[in-house]
Protein backbone atom coordinates (compact mmCIF):
# COMPACT_ATOMS: atom_id res chain seq x y z
CA UNK A 1 0.00 0.00 0.00
CA UNK A 2 1.35 3.53 -1.00
CA UNK A 3 2.02 5.73 2.36
CA UNK A 4 0.35 8.58 3.72
CA UNK A 5 1.08 11.77 1.53
CA UNK A 6 0.87 15.35 2.60
CA UNK A 7 0.79 18.29 0.24
CA UNK A 8 2.69 21.04 -0.34
CA UNK A 9 6.01 19.56 1.75
CA UNK A 10 7.02 22.87 2.43
CA UNK A 11 5.25 26.48 2.46
CA UNK A 12 6.10 29.94 3.14
CA UNK A 13 3.33 32.88 4.05
CA UNK A 14 3.39 36.24 5.56
CA UNK A 15 0.97 36.89 8.64
CA UNK A 16 -2.11 37.06 8.34
CA UNK A 17 -2.61 34.94 5.01
CA UNK A 18 -4.27 31.90 5.25
CA UNK A 19 -2.94 28.73 3.92
CA UNK A 20 -4.73 25.28 3.24
CA UNK A 21 -2.57 21.87 3.63
CA UNK A 22 -3.39 18.10 2.00
CA UNK A 23 -3.27 14.71 3.90
CA UNK A 24 -4.35 11.88 1.45
CA UNK A 25 -4.37 8.64 3.86
CA UNK A 26 -3.29 5.26 3.42
CA UNK A 27 -6.19 3.14 0.92
CA UNK A 28 -9.04 2.07 3.11
CA UNK A 29 -8.25 4.25 6.20
CA UNK A 30 -11.20 6.03 6.79
CA UNK A 31 -9.60 8.19 9.68
CA UNK A 32 -7.43 11.03 9.44
CA UNK A 33 -5.99 12.97 12.52
CA UNK A 34 -4.12 16.30 11.98
CA UNK A 35 -1.27 17.47 14.53
CA UNK A 36 0.86 20.23 14.87
CA UNK A 37 4.36 19.99 15.80
CA UNK A 38 6.88 22.43 17.43
CA UNK A 39 10.13 22.40 19.54
CA UNK A 40 9.21 21.89 23.39
CA UNK A 41 5.50 21.38 22.71
CA UNK A 42 5.85 18.04 20.75
CA UNK A 43 2.68 16.83 19.05
CA UNK A 44 -0.73 18.77 19.71
CA UNK A 45 -3.99 17.25 18.69
CA UNK A 46 -5.26 19.42 16.11
CA UNK A 47 -8.56 17.73 14.99
CA UNK A 48 -9.62 13.85 13.79
CA UNK A 49 -11.87 12.86 11.33
CA UNK A 50 -13.73 9.91 10.50
CA UNK A 51 -15.69 9.02 7.58
CA UNK A 52 -16.36 13.14 6.68
CA UNK A 53 -17.39 13.89 10.14
CA UNK A 54 -15.29 15.52 12.81
CA UNK A 55 -14.88 13.09 15.91
CA UNK A 56 -12.42 15.31 17.77
CA UNK A 57 -10.78 18.67 18.28
CA UNK A 58 -8.24 19.42 20.00
CA UNK A 59 -7.65 22.91 21.95
CA UNK A 60 -6.92 24.95 18.92
CA UNK A 61 -8.44 28.48 18.40
CA UNK A 62 -11.07 28.57 15.58
CA UNK A 63 -8.84 29.87 12.87
CA UNK A 64 -7.78 26.03 12.43
CA UNK A 65 -10.35 24.08 10.72
CA UNK A 66 -10.48 21.05 8.94
CA UNK A 67 -13.11 18.61 6.51
CA UNK A 68 -12.59 15.05 4.98
CA UNK A 69 -14.12 14.05 1.73
CA UNK A 70 -15.76 11.23 0.38
CA UNK A 71 -12.92 9.49 -0.66
CA UNK A 72 -11.34 10.07 3.11
CA UNK A 73 -8.73 12.55 1.77
CA UNK A 74 -8.51 15.21 4.32
CA UNK A 75 -7.81 19.13 4.46
CA UNK A 76 -6.67 21.76 7.30
CA UNK A 77 -7.36 25.32 6.63
CA UNK A 78 -5.57 28.17 8.57
CA UNK A 79 -6.91 31.28 8.44
CA UNK A 80 -5.27 34.73 9.38
CA UNK A 81 -1.94 33.37 10.10
CA UNK A 82 0.57 34.31 12.83
CA UNK A 83 3.98 33.91 13.47
CA UNK A 84 3.25 30.97 16.07
CA UNK A 85 1.79 29.05 13.59
CA UNK A 86 4.78 28.23 11.93
CA UNK A 87 5.34 24.08 12.68
CA UNK A 88 5.12 20.89 11.09
CA UNK A 89 1.88 19.88 10.45
CA UNK A 90 1.66 15.83 10.89
CA UNK A 91 -1.43 13.62 9.09
CA UNK A 92 -2.16 10.19 10.43
CA UNK A 93 -3.78 7.94 8.74
CA UNK A 94 -5.93 5.28 10.87
CA UNK A 95 -8.42 2.55 10.16
CA UNK A 96 -10.23 1.82 13.28
CA UNK A 97 -11.68 -1.18 12.74
CA UNK A 98 -8.06 -3.06 12.71
CA UNK A 99 -6.45 -1.84 15.82
CA UNK A 100 -3.23 -0.98 13.62
CA UNK A 101 -1.10 2.21 14.82
CA UNK A 102 -1.56 4.97 13.05
CA UNK A 103 0.56 5.68 10.30
CA UNK A 104 2.09 9.29 9.81
CA UNK A 105 2.91 11.27 7.04
CA UNK A 106 5.89 13.03 5.90
CA UNK A 107 4.50 16.51 7.37
CA UNK A 108 3.80 20.12 5.86
CA UNK A 109 6.51 22.65 7.26
CA UNK A 110 5.02 26.08 7.25
CA UNK A 111 7.02 28.84 8.13
CA UNK A 112 5.03 32.03 8.82
CA UNK A 113 7.32 35.23 8.10
CA UNK B 1 -7.35 15.74 31.29
CA UNK B 2 -5.75 12.85 29.75
CA UNK B 3 -2.18 13.46 29.40
CA UNK B 4 1.18 11.88 28.66
CA UNK B 5 4.34 12.80 30.20
CA UNK B 6 8.02 11.73 29.04
CA UNK B 7 10.26 12.85 32.06
CA UNK B 8 13.64 14.02 30.20
CA UNK B 9 13.62 16.26 27.47
CA UNK B 10 17.09 15.78 26.41
CA UNK B 11 18.96 12.99 26.73
CA UNK B 12 22.88 12.55 25.99
CA UNK B 13 24.88 9.17 26.03
CA UNK B 14 27.79 7.76 24.84
CA UNK B 15 27.61 4.48 22.28
CA UNK B 16 26.77 1.44 24.27
CA UNK B 17 25.48 3.11 27.07
CA UNK B 18 21.98 1.54 28.48
CA UNK B 19 18.98 3.82 27.62
CA UNK B 20 15.67 4.18 29.73
CA UNK B 21 13.02 6.96 28.86
CA UNK B 22 10.47 7.20 31.32
CA UNK B 23 6.68 7.84 30.02
CA UNK B 24 3.78 8.17 32.07
CA UNK B 25 0.16 8.34 30.94
CA UNK B 26 -3.06 9.71 33.04
CA UNK B 27 -5.55 7.48 32.47
CA UNK B 28 -7.32 4.53 34.55
CA UNK B 29 -9.15 2.85 31.89
CA UNK B 30 -7.57 0.24 29.33
CA UNK B 31 -5.36 1.85 26.64
CA UNK B 32 -3.21 1.21 23.49
CA UNK B 33 0.52 2.18 24.46
CA UNK B 34 3.01 3.59 21.73
CA UNK B 35 6.79 4.64 21.51
CA UNK B 36 7.43 6.32 17.87
CA UNK B 37 10.42 7.76 17.11
CA UNK B 38 11.74 10.48 14.39
CA UNK B 39 15.20 10.33 13.09
CA UNK B 40 16.30 13.51 12.15
CA UNK B 41 14.65 15.02 9.02
CA UNK B 42 11.92 11.89 9.12
CA UNK B 43 9.08 10.70 9.30
CA UNK B 44 7.63 9.25 12.63
CA UNK B 45 7.77 5.61 12.53
CA UNK B 46 5.87 3.09 14.99
CA UNK B 47 9.09 1.75 17.32
CA UNK B 48 6.73 -0.54 19.32
CA UNK B 49 3.44 -0.76 20.45
CA UNK B 50 1.40 -2.42 23.25
CA UNK B 51 -2.26 -3.53 23.19
CA UNK B 52 -2.33 -6.61 25.40
CA UNK B 53 -0.85 -9.57 26.72
CA UNK B 54 2.65 -9.83 27.28
CA UNK B 55 3.60 -6.41 29.24
CA UNK B 56 7.41 -6.56 27.63
CA UNK B 57 6.61 -5.49 24.16
CA UNK B 58 9.76 -5.59 21.91
CA UNK B 59 10.36 -3.37 18.94
CA UNK B 60 12.98 -2.27 16.32
CA UNK B 61 16.11 -1.85 16.46
CA UNK B 62 16.57 -3.97 19.69
CA UNK B 63 13.96 -1.54 21.84
CA UNK B 64 11.81 -3.08 24.06
CA UNK B 65 9.52 -1.64 26.66
CA UNK B 66 7.56 -2.58 29.62
CA UNK B 67 4.39 -1.58 30.86
CA UNK B 68 3.47 -1.44 34.20
CA UNK B 69 -0.62 -1.12 35.22
CA UNK B 70 0.04 -0.17 38.54
CA UNK B 71 2.39 2.51 37.58
CA UNK B 72 0.22 4.04 34.54
CA UNK B 73 3.90 3.84 32.99
CA UNK B 74 5.05 2.33 29.47
CA UNK B 75 9.51 2.73 29.41
CA UNK B 76 11.70 2.76 26.34
CA UNK B 77 14.30 0.56 27.14
CA UNK B 78 17.85 -0.39 24.95
CA UNK B 79 20.61 -2.13 26.70
CA UNK B 80 23.25 -0.71 23.96
CA UNK B 81 22.85 2.40 22.15
CA UNK B 82 24.37 3.30 18.75
CA UNK B 83 24.82 6.75 17.41
CA UNK B 84 22.20 6.29 14.95
CA UNK B 85 19.66 5.62 17.50
CA UNK B 86 19.88 9.85 17.32
CA UNK B 87 16.74 11.19 17.39
CA UNK B 88 13.64 12.12 18.77
CA UNK B 89 11.15 9.76 20.98
CA UNK B 90 7.45 10.13 21.60
CA UNK B 91 5.19 8.04 23.85
CA UNK B 92 1.61 8.03 22.93
CA UNK B 93 -1.50 6.74 24.35
CA UNK B 94 -5.10 5.87 22.93
CA UNK B 95 -7.08 6.01 25.99
CA UNK B 96 -10.07 3.69 24.08
CA UNK B 97 -9.97 2.16 20.85
CA UNK B 98 -11.67 5.19 19.12
CA UNK B 99 -10.33 7.93 20.71
CA UNK B 100 -7.69 10.55 19.36
CA UNK B 101 -3.94 9.38 20.30
CA UNK B 102 -2.23 11.38 23.01
CA UNK B 103 1.89 12.23 23.23
CA UNK B 104 4.01 12.91 24.96
CA UNK B 105 6.25 16.09 23.99
CA UNK B 106 9.05 14.18 23.20
CA UNK B 107 12.70 13.43 24.60
CA UNK B 108 15.71 14.51 22.40
CA UNK B 109 17.81 11.19 22.24
CA UNK B 110 21.99 12.25 21.42
CA UNK B 111 24.34 9.82 21.43
CA UNK B 112 27.76 10.79 21.14
CA UNK B 113 29.88 8.41 19.05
Amino acid sequence: KAGVTQTPRYLIKTRGQQVTLSCSPISGHRSVSWYQQTPGQGLQFLFEYFSETQRNKGNFPGRFSGRQFSNSRSEMNVSTLELGDSALYLCASIDPTSGSPPVFGPGTRLTVL
Amino acid sequence: AQSVSQHNHHVILSEAASLELGCNYSYGGTVNLFWYVQYPGQHLQLLLKYFSGDPLVKGIKGFEAEFIKSKFSFNLRKPSVQWSDTAEYFCAVIPNRDDKIIFGKGTRLHILP
